[in-house]
């Protein structure tokens, strides 16, 4: 069973672009948590997705940023006209359907954004 | 911000000491778990323990709750320099149907040999 694959690892920008980041959750598992992590800091939730849905995106800069989740393939993190700031890992965790307290998530190796 | 928060934020150890690492946070929680992080990798899972749990063992690692005080504590025990990384710990919160996982800023800790 594949872990949490996040492709690519490793993504330049020029300012301006788009970053299209991919994440695959693990077999089975219909929730997906994106979170940004800047240099020497913790991971700052971004949202969670199910399959076609939009949980919680309060953690989601209003503009730029979206997320998806599609019934089939992987959830897209798309950042439109990136700037400087943009640059950190973006992290993605998925877990299975919720069966009450313990669920645990599970994290891919992340792709990390740099922004020139 | 509903972030928590971790400390120390560094921590330098000699091999064979203890590594204890302490997180607050801010909000009820279903559950607290404890995250490890080798430099430039993802996350992996060590060890969740529930509200209404006290303490958890789990191999060289001891996990404290405190619910009253909105705390947690992580003790490495016997510390090895492959234990260098940094630990997070996340809350939990179980609401509308979902989890939310809430992370600390870390603890950076460097085991020497």
């Amino acid at each position: 069973n594949a872990g949490v694959m996040q492709n690519p690892r490793h993504l330049v920008r020029r300012r301006g672009q788009e970053a299209r980041l991919r994440c695959s959750p693990m077999k089975g598992h219909s929730h997906v948590y994106w979170y940004r992590q800047l240099p020497e800091e913790g991971l700052k939730f971004m949202v969670y997705l199910q399959k076609e849905n939009i949980i919680d995106e309060s953690g989601m800069p209003k503009e730029r940023f979206s997320a998806e989740f599609p019934k089939e393939g992987p959830s897209i993190l798309r950042i439109q006209q990136v700037v400087r700031g943009d640059s950190a890992a973006y992290f993605c965790a998925s877990s299975p359907i919720i069966r009450g307290e313990d669920t645990e998530a599970f994290f891919g190796q992340g792709t990390r954004l740099t922004v020139v | 911000s509903q972030q928590g928060e971790e400390d120390p934020q560094a921590l330098s150890i000699q091999e064979g000491e203890n590594a204890t690492m302490n997180c607050s946070y801010k909000t009820s929680i279903n559950n607290l778990q404890w995250y490890r992080q080798n430099s430039g990798r993802g996350l992996v899972h060590l060890i969740l323990i529930r509200s209404n749990e006290r303490e958890k063992h789990s191999g060289r690692l001891r996990v404290t709750l405190d619910t009253s005080k909105k705390s947690s504590s992580l003790l490495i025990t016997a510390s090895r320099a492959a234990d260098t990384a940094s630990y997070f710990c996340a809350s939990n919160w179980f609401s509308g149907g979902y989890n939310k996982l809430i992370f600390g800023a870390g603890t950076r800790l460097a085991v020497h040999p």
